[in-house]
């Protein structure tokens, strides 16, 4: 069955390092989302991707890139990681707005 | 900028009873989406809402769109307590090619006997 898999499910780090947090896809899926979720503010958009190469800046985006290299995957880096992301973070695709969007199972990041 | 507001943020309820839950936006649209989220899970996609004036239905709950209104509603009926959980609305604008969602805050269930 397609799915959309996130990893690391927790991870702790230290302020300044780099992270990176990965999704991969398997849905085949040309849209890929990443969002933070943080209590009283719902969930976010960070960056987004329609496809191979094409990258954009969501609502919350400094701080953060990402790359897409490959229809599967949109890895969410972390440049110099602030106490400000810690968050659970959720990756995201669809083939259209019409079909919906399945989210991965989340990524639970604390920076210390 | 978008924005999509939910109320209540915290409903209590008793098992039996009959609510509604609201979700208003502020730009063009006719694209909504209702997600149910567990806590320590991922959302789960409820409903799909693709033209003014869609009705959906999936077991007690039901999910309506009024675009001239920009305006939702997920209706409870007869609650249960499996039903407790976070319920979001997101809305794709026209303007994003119908692609980025923005959420609503969430509406925070919880059903007592």
């Amino acid at each position: 069955d397609a799915e959309i898999t996130q990893s690391p499910r927790h991870k702790i780090t230290e302020t300044g390092r780099q992270v990176t947090l990965a999704c991969h896809q398997t849905w085949n899926h040309n849209n890929m989302f990443w969002y933070r979720q943080d209590l009283g503010h719902g969930l976010r958009l960070i960056h987004y991707s329609y496809g191979v190469h094409d990258t954009n800046k969501g609502e919350v985006s400094d701080g953060y890139s990402v790359s897409r290299s490959n229809t599967e995957d949109l890895p969410l880096t972390l440049e110099s990681a602030a106490s400000s992301q810690t968050s659970v973070y959720f990756c995201a695709s669809s083939e259209s707005s019409s079909g919906g969007y399945t989210f991965g199972s989340g990524t639970r990041l604390t920076v210390v | 900028e978008l924005k999509v507001e939910q109320n209540p943020l915290f409903l209590s309820m008793q098992e039996g009873k009959n609510y509604t839950i609201y979700c208003n936006y502020s730009t063009t649209s006719d694209r909504l989406y209702w997600y149910r989220q567990d806590p320590g899970k991922s959302l789960e996609s409820l409903f799909v809402l693709l033209s003014n004036g869609a009705v959906k239905q999936e077991g007690r709950l039901m999910a309506s769109l009024d675009t001239k209104a920009r305006l939702s509603t997920l209706h409870i009926t007869a609650a249960v307590h499996d039903l407790s959980a976070t319920y979001f609305c997101a809305v794709t604008p026209w303007n994003s090619g119908y692609s980025t969602l923005t959420f609503g805050k969430g509406t925070m269930l919880l059903v007592s006997p």
